[in-house]
């Protein structure tokens, strides 16, 4: 069956970074684009980052711009999302997810950036 | 930017009842990309349907999913216990891919 298992998650600092990865199991994972979603505290849904089938494309929402990396490894079956220059605002929980019509998503791994 | 506007931001209704939630967007949805996702707490959203219309699977019939352009409902036709959650649309037509912020359904 499909899995999408993320980790990397934890506490850490302002200014600090951190490294989320996703291991997806089940599907054609080279064959489709790859997202990753978050969701801060009893808060809604926010887009965070994009990437195509074979990583010649990558997008972002505005807030992570410059500071967050997304990647894949297809030979792994792997998407990362390496987060730099962290904010408190950054801690949420994060999902990743695949093409959007497929509903993949995983359970989701929690960032908290705090001192 | 696509700003997703949701209503009611909360409905109560009996078992039982039927659920129109609302989604209207801020400008034209490319291709109707137009999602619907339901989240339980401590869950992970679930996409009930895709495109406006189509069902994802495994989703009962009771959900169904209508509009086009920047007007998108989502019906539940008969409310079971289970469906009582939180329900966001999204749009995926375009970049930055946006969310609504979010309708809770509680049972009354």
């Amino acid at each position: 069956q499909v899995q999408l298992v993320e980790s990397g998650g934890g506490v850490v600092q302002p200014g600090r970074s951190l490294r989320l990865s996703c291991a997806a199991s089940g599907f054609s994972f080279r064959s489709f684009a790859m997202h990753w979603v978050r969701q801060a505290p009893g808060k809604g849904l926010e887009w965070v980052a994009a990437i195509s089938y074979d990583g010649g494309f990558k997008d972002y929402g505005d807030s992570v711009k410059g500071r967050f990396d997304i990647s894949r490894d297809n030979s792994k079956n792997t998407v990362d999302l390496q987060m730099n220059t962290l904010r408190p605002e950054d801690t949420a929980v994060y999902f990743c997810a695949a093409n959007w019509d497929t509903g993949y998503w995983g359970q989701g791994t929690r960032v908290t950036v705090s001192s | 930017e696509i700003v997703l506007t949701q209503s009611p931001g909360t409905l109560s209704l009996f078992p039982g009842e039927r659920a129109a939630l609302s989604c209207r967007a801020s400008q034209s949805v490319s291709s109707n990309y137009l999602a619907w996702y339901q989240q339980r707490p401590g869950q992970a959203p679930r996409l009930l349907v895709y495109g406006s219309s189509s069902r994802a699977t495994a989703i009962p019939d009771r959900f169904s999913g209508g509009g086009s352009g920047t007007d998108f409902t989502l019906t539940i036709s008969r409310l079971e216990p289970e469906d009582f959650a939180v329900y966001y649309c999204q749009q995926y037509g375009s970049s930055p891919y946006t969310f609504g912020q979010g309708t809770k359904l509680e049972i009354k």
